[in-house]
């Protein structure tokens, strides 16, 4: 079965410093990865997705992960923080064996300071 | 281009009442997916639906919830009897197709359910 972790439920960057959030994956089968982003009070947003390629993939509004099989990680990163970032962060993995649901990690709350 | 719209953005409801949640996918999409969000918690899968059919029903509890995707109207979550557990946000999404093949799901802004 799919499964995701994230570590670290808080992080909090300066503005402009480099934005790392960490993600682990489980998966029996080659995954598709996704990162998806929630404003407060609002839905999930597709920031970037993981399905065949290019290990590194570049999403919207700078962000870029990159899907290590090795280590079983897909870290979403950003070289440079901004106060609109603040949100929350949730990685996932499809559940492409059992009709294609998206399983999500945790979340991580990202706080910019000024 | 409507997004995924879901109704009613709030709702309050006392214990053993109902509360109906609606959600109507993307135009073209015929896949639904629920999600409940507890505080502090990540989202959980629920139950996954096309038209008229549930493919995936095991992320629901056992009792007092169901959930339907009629062929004519919105995706309907239904939970029976609630308890203050249930207070939490619900959240749908859609796809064009399975999304194991298409690899993207587009959320709805969510139902926020109070229980007292």
């Amino acid at each position: 079965a799919q499964s995701v972790t994230q570590l670290g439920s808080h992080v909090s960057v300066s503005e402009g410093a480099l934005v790392l959030l960490r993600c682990n994956y489980s998966s029996s089968v080659p995954p598709y990865l996704f990162w998806y982003v929630q404003y407060p009070n609002q839905g999930l947003q597709l920031l970037l997705k993981y399905t065949t390629g290019a290990t590194l993939v570049k999403g919207i509004n700078g962000f870029e992960a990159e899907f290590k099989k090795s280590e079983t990680s897909f870290h979403l990163t950003k070289p440079s923080a901004h106060m609109s970032d603040a949100a929350e962060y949730f990685c996932a993995v499809s559940d492409r064996g059992q009709g294609g649901k998206l399983i999500f990690g945790q979340g991580t709350e990202l706080s910019v300071k000024p | 281009n409507a997004g995924v719209m879901q109704n009613p953005r709030h709702l309050v409801r006392r214990r053993g009442q109902e509360a109906r949640l609606r959600c109507s996918p993307m135009k073209g999409h015929s896949h639904v997916y629920w999600y409940r969000q507890l505080p502090e918690e990540g989202l959980k899968f629920m139950v996954y639906l096309q038209k008229e059919n549930i493919i995936d029903e095991s992320g629901m509890p056992k009792e007092r919830f169901s959930a339907e995707f009629p062929k004519e109207g919105p995706s309907i979550l239904r939970i029976q009897q609630v308890v203050r557990g249930d207070s939490a946000a619900y959240f749908c999404a859609s796809s064009l197709g399975p999304s194991a093949n298409t690899g993207e799901l587009f959320f709805g802004e969510g139902s926020r359910l109070t229980v007292l």
